[in-house]
């Protein structure tokens, strides 16, 4: 099985931009999260999406926003980018609403906001 | 706020040694899961250790947990420089969490040839 991807991989925009980022689940997988990594914070929840509902959000603005399409992939948005958001973002997906199942990572999108 | 904390910050060790690394956290969990991530990559999954389990292995790989102590520990034994990472420990809080994971702030390995 293919494993998570996400486009693009970098991403250079400036402040005020809007961004949108793209994940691919793995085939069968119906969870799909979001995590920011920056040097400061480290990694953290943004959104939790399954079955097209968002069920969990982290303590971000309501600048971040997301979507899930009925095929599970997803989609996170970032309106008025400012410079704090340069970050890597990964999702993640898993195969059910299990909490027990493991997550499994892309290889994240690298923002860089100027 | 990270829930996870983890100990040491950064560890550095030659080929053919053990490894160790801590991670405690302050809440009830459904599991925890432990991930590499090389310099700046995704993260890749290495082992889920449920709340009823105490200890589980994988290859090279051994984790234990103790949720009296919450507390647990990712052993890598013979460690090789393809090791070298970053190593996190996350926790999923069961519950409402659903697929939320909490990560602590990650230990720098760096295994010297």
């Amino acid at each position: 099985k293919a494993g998570v991807t996400q486009t693009p991989r970098y991403l250079i925009k400036t402040r005020g931009q809007q961004v949108t980022l793209s994940c691919s689940p793995i085939s069968g997988h119906r969870s799909v999260s979001w995590y920011q990594q920056t040097p400061g914070q480290g990694l953290q929840f943004l959104f939790e999406y399954f079955s097209e509902t968002q069920r969990n959000k982290g303590n971000f603005p309501g600048r971040f926003s997301g979507r899930q399409f009925s095929n599970s992939r997803s989609e996170m948005n970032v309106s008025t980018l400012e410079l704090g958001d340069s970050a890597l973002y990964l999702c993640a997906s898993s195969v059910d609403a299990d909490s027990y199942n493991e997550q499994f990572f892309g290889p994240g999108t690298r923002l860089t906001v100027l | 706020s990270q829930q996870g904390e983890e100990d040491p910050q950064a560890l550095s060790i030659q080929e053919g040694e053990n490894a160790t690394m801590n991670c405690s956290y302050k809440t009830s969990i459904n599991n925890l899961q432990w991930y590499r991530q090389n310099s700046g990559r995704g993260l890749v999954h290495l082992i889920l250790i449920r709340s009823n389990e105490r200890e589980k292995h994988s290859g090279r790989l051994r984790v234990t947990l103790d949720t009296s102590k919450k507390s647990s520990s990712l052993l890598i034994t013979a460690s090789r420089a393809a090791d070298t990472a970053s190593y996190f420990c996350a926790i999923n809080a069961g519950g409402t969490s659903y697929g939320k994971l909490t990560f602590g702030q990650g230990t720098i390995l760096t295994v010297h040839p």
